[in-house]
C-alpha cells in the first residue's frame, strides 16, 4: 500500500508570493492533517480535514488555509509569505476513529527569501 | 490540556536499552500516548501507543504508571540505526475536536 504522498518535495519562493502544497493520503485513510516543523519548535498543528470538512485548526494565521477533496486528497494554501514561513510542511492520514496513528509523508520544504 | 515535556537529547551506545520519559502532567481521563520516530528528512512514524500499563511490539516497549502523568519509551539493544529524534504525543479526543499535544521531541544520538 503506498504511503503519504506530498509533493512537491521542496520549494523556493519569495516573500509575498503564494503557495500551494499538496497531500495524497494512503488509501482508505479519509483524516488529513497538516503541521508546521520548524527547529526548537517542534510540530506545530495547522489544521486537520474529514471528510472535506475542517475538523481543527491550530493557532496559525488567517494566510495559512486548507482543504480536502472527495477522494480525501488535501491541499494547503499560504498566502503573502513570510521569511517565517520557511519550514518543514508535514501532511498526515489516518483512519477514522480518533485513537488512530498517525501515518505522515516525508514534507515539503519551504524555503521563503 | 496536558502539556508533554521530554528530554532534549540522550546518547547511548550500540547494544544497550534507551529509555526516554515523557512527562504529562494534566493528562487526562480519555487521552491516549503515542510515540513517533523521525529521521532527517523525513516525516514522523508511529512507534507505539498505550493508554496504561504497559505495551510492547516488535521494536519497542512503552511504560505507563498507574497515574498515567508520564510515559517511558524503552528501546531494546539499540543500534547506530536507532538515532532519530523521539516524539511524544498526547492525544486527547473529544467527538470531533481531537486536540494533539506534542513533545519538542528527545534526539537520541547512538554512538558504535
Amino acid at each position: 500500500k503506498a504511503g503519504v504522498t506530498q509533493t512537491p518535495r521542496y520549494l523556493i519562493k519569495t516573500r509575498g508570493q503564494q503557495v500551494t502544497l499538496s497531500c495524497s493520503p494512503i488509501s482508505g485513510h479519509r483524516s488529513v492533517s497538516w503541521y508546521q516543523q520548524t527547529p526548537g519548535q517542534g510540530l506545530q498543528f495547522l489544521f486537520e480535514y474529514f471528510s472535506e470538512t475542517q475538523r481543527n485548526k491550530g493557532n496559525f494565521p488567517g494566510r495559512f488555509s486548507g482543504r480536502q477533496f472527495s477522494n480525501s486528497r488535501s491541499e494547503m494554501n499560504v498566502s503573502t509569505l513570510e521569511l517565517g514561513d520557511s519550514a518543514l510542511y508535514l501532511c498526515a492520514s489516518s483512519l477514522v476513529g480518533d485513537n488512530s496513528p498517525l501515518h505522515f509523508g516525508n514534507g515539503t520544504r519551504l524555503t521563503v527569501t | 490540556l496536558a502539556k508533554t515535556t521530554q528530554p532534549i537529547s540522550m546518547d547511548s551506545y550500540e547494544g544497550q536499552e534507551v529509555n526516554i520519559t515523557c512527562s504529562h502532567n494534566n493528562i487526562a481521563t480519555n487521552d491516549y500516548i503515542t510515540w513517533y520516530q523521525q529521521f532527517p528528512s523525513q516525516g514522523p512514524r508511529f512507534i507505539i501507543q498505550g493508554y496504561k500499563t504497559k505495551v510492547t511490539n516488535e521494536v519497542a516497549s512503552l511504560f505507563i504508571p498507574a497515574d498515567r502523568k508520564s510515559s517511558t519509551l524503552s528501546l531494546p539493544r539499540v543500534s547506530l540505526s536507532d538515532t532519530a529524534v523521539y516524539y511524544c504525543l498526547v492525544a486527547r479526543n473529544a467527538g470531533n475536536n481531537r486536540k494533539l499535544i506534542w513533545g519538542l521531541g528527545t534526539s537520541l544520538a547512538v554512538n558504535p
